[in-house]
This record gives C-alpha cells, sequence and structure tokens, in this order.
C-alpha cells in the first residue's frame, strides 16, 4: 500500500480534460513537501512530468499541469491525445518515513 | 545527453545475493546525487537507496542492512549490492538521479534491470 493515494485508473476521450488526484497527509504533502509527477510510458522507464508541484521540464507540452493544496496535488492533462495514455504517478517526501515516498499510480486510458 | 544503463539483474534463489551496475554517461557520478527506485510486478514505485556526492548514504527501511549502495569513479559507475534477497524484492529496479533536498525529485532514470527471486 503506498503512502501517497492515487486513484487506480481514469479515461478521457481525445481532446477532453482529466485530472489525476495524489492524497497524502501531514508528514507528506501537508508538510509543504514538493510534489512531482511522472509518466511511465507501457514497458518503458518513469519520465519527469512536472517537478516542484506545478513546473515543467524543458519538452513537457503545456497541455500538463500540476497543482497542490493541502495534503493533496493533482495532475491535469488538457487536449488529450492518445500518446497521452501511460502510467502517472506522483512522489513527495515524508518526515515521519525519512524518505520519499510514490503514490501507487494511475493508469490513464485514452478512449 | 545523459544516458544511465542498468545491468546485473536476474533470476535468484531467496537468500542469495546479486549486484546491480548503472554505467552513467553525460554527468559525473561522484559530482551528483544518485538513487535506486524499484518497482514491483504491477505495483507502484519505491525509493531504495540514495548516495549524495559527499558519500553519505541513506536506504530505505525495508532494505537497511541488507543492501549497499556505492559507486566507482573512475568508471562513473553505481552500484547496489543486494544480500539476504527475498521473495518481495522482486521487482524493476532503476538508477536515477536522486534529489539534492528533502523536496526534490528524481530524474534523469536508467531503463531499468529485472530481479526475480524465486526459487
Amino acid at each position: 500500500q503506498s503512502v501517497l493515494t492515487q486513484p487506480p485508473s481514469v479515461s478521457g476521450a481525445p481532446g477532453q480534460r482529466v485530472t489525476i488526484s495524489c492524497t497524502g497527509s501531514s508528514s507528506n504533502i501537508g508538510a509543504s513537501y514538493d510534489v512531482h509527477w511522472y509518466q511511465q510510458l507501457p514497458g518503458t522507464a518513469p519520465k519527469l512530468l512536472i517537478y516542484g508541484n506545478n513546473n515543467r521540464p524543458s519538452g513537457v507540452p503545456d497541455r500538463f499541469s500540476g497543482s497542490k493544496s493541502g495534503t493533496s496535488a493533482s495532475l491535469a492533462i488538457t487536449g488529450l491525445q492518445a500518446e497521452d495514455e501511460a502510467d502517472y504517478c506522483c512522489q513527495s517526501y515524508d518526515s515521519s518515513l525519512s524518505g520519499w515516498v510514490f503514490g501507487g499510480g494511475t493508469k490513464l486510458t485514452v478512449l | 545527453e545523459v544516458q544511465l544503463v542498468e545491468s546485473g539483474g536476474g533470476l535468484i534463489q531467496p537468500g542469495g545475493s546479486l549486484r546491480l551496475s548503472c554505467a552513467v554517461s553525460g554527468l559525473t557520478v561522484s559530482n551528483n546525487y544518485m538513487g535506486w527506485v524499484r518497482q514491483a510486478p504491477g505495483k507502484g514505485l519505491e525509493w531504495v537507496s540514495v548516495i549524495y556526492s559527499g558519500g553519505s548514504k541513506h536506504y530505505a527501511d525495508f532494505v537497511k542492512g541488507r543492501f549497499t549502495i556505492s559507486r566507482d569513479n573512475s568508471k562513473n559507475t553505481l552500484y547496489l549490492q543486494m544480500n539476504s534477497l527475498r521473495a518481495e524484492d522482486t521487482a524493476v529496479y532503476y538508477c536515477a538521479g536522486a534529489p539534492y533536498f528533502n523536496s526534490g525529485w528524481f530524474d534523469p532514470w536508467g531503463q531499468g534491470t529485472l530481479v526475480t527471486v524465486s526459487s
């Protein structure tokens, strides 16, 4: 069971907007540690998608955005495209565990 | 371009040992924070260990005393020595650039190497 909680799956039609939630607690997201997001295409390694809650590395389209509030964070994808079909995972730091923690991952299906 | 290439995975019996390697190009291992993250089949990612540029090492509780992270500066390579392996250590092990501070992120990532612990 992952420290950060994500829905197992979400889906949307091409062109639509979807959001993926990441729920933590007072020892991680709620303790003001930043949240980061990774995209994992089928059969490949994770790739940094969003860092520092809402920053995109070079090359990541602005269709991807992140936000954080209280003990939760969200990843939003607008203008959904077929190539966005992947697993998405959030990550933060937990002071109680003294280590980095991840969500269980959310599988995005583009209908 | 930065590249991280893991090797050393395979099938190992419970209680056995394995050493993973991560050959790095495009960045200097000794000047960077580096780490290992694993992903069990069908499961989420788990942080395993990090080594800082100054040499300090940190481990997740579930591998303390069993796994050892190290690096060879002359080969620009990161290692993970895994002893007393258990079935629950079965996972793809990724080498990655580690967070520079508690609120940091993992980037870049290697392609991973699969470790299967089974009799």
